[in-house]
């Protein structure tokens, strides 16, 4: 079963707008990690955050993890039509060899 | 990051018959894994592939349904067996290493008619 769960499902915004997609899970965490998808193809690795950090960024995207409320937040700034895609938040448990397991998967689209 | 490539990147196959996909990663990866990803929905992990032995599976999955082979730390195979309509889903190879990020194939996109 999916351990993440992510808000909203679909968000459509414009382009230039920031885009917060927000993840929650449900047990203890090795790190938490977001993909993204376009078109039923291949998913991207975009950020990974281990359980000991709180913030991290990478470019025009910042992640949050907060382990007392199990959540975590990709905010995708300045988006642009480009950014158009699912996106999946993923968590790898704390045990040796531990799975990655997603969660449903956020629709982004960014209008021109 | 490493290199995963997947191949067929789509079939179409009849009922009954059964399709084998490849996957080859770069010397980066000591890990292997297989998803499902039925239309519209998130992935869900099918097995974990061992190199030498035999795969481990998830709830749900049987290795008489989907056989997968790992002969070496760089290439396995997954076959989708006594394939039905139901097994219509993008299938995709994975690898990585323990507690890092994941890199995914293309895909192998099946249609079964």
């Amino acid at each position: 079963s999916q351990q993440g769960e992510e808000d909203p499902q679909a968000l459509s915004i414009q382009e230039g707008e920031n885009a917060t997609m927000n993840c929650s899970y449900k047990t203890s965490i090795n790190n938490l990690q977001w993909y993204r998808q376009n078109s039923g193809r291949g998913l991207v690795h975009l950020i990974l955050i281990r359980s000991n950090e709180r913030e991290k960024h990478s470019g025009r995207l910042r992640v949050t993890l907060d382990t007392s409320k199990k959540s975590s937040s990709l905010l995708i700034t300045a988006s642009r039509a480009a950014d158009t895609a699912s996106y999946f938040c993923a968590t790898r448990g704390t045990g040796a060899n531990s799975k990655l397991t997603f969660g449903k998967g956020i629709t982004l689209s960014v209008r021109p | 990051s490493a290199v995963i490539s997947q191949k067929p990147s789509r079939d179409i196959c009849q009922r009954g018959t059964s399709l084998t996909i490849q996957c080859q990663v770069d010397s980066q990866v000591t890990m292997m894994f297989w998803y499902r990803q039925q239309p519209g929905q998130s992935l869900t992990l099918i097995a974990t592939a061992n190199q030498g032995s035999e795969a481990t599976y998830e709830s749900g999955f049987v290795i008489d349904k989907f056989p997968i082979s790992r002969p070496n730390l760089t290439f396995s195979t997954l076959t989708v067996s006594n394939m039905s309509p139901e097994d219509s889903s993008i299938y995709l190879c994975s690898g990585g290493r323990e507690n890092t990020e994941a890199f995914f194939g293309q895909g192998t996109r099946l249609t079964v008619v």
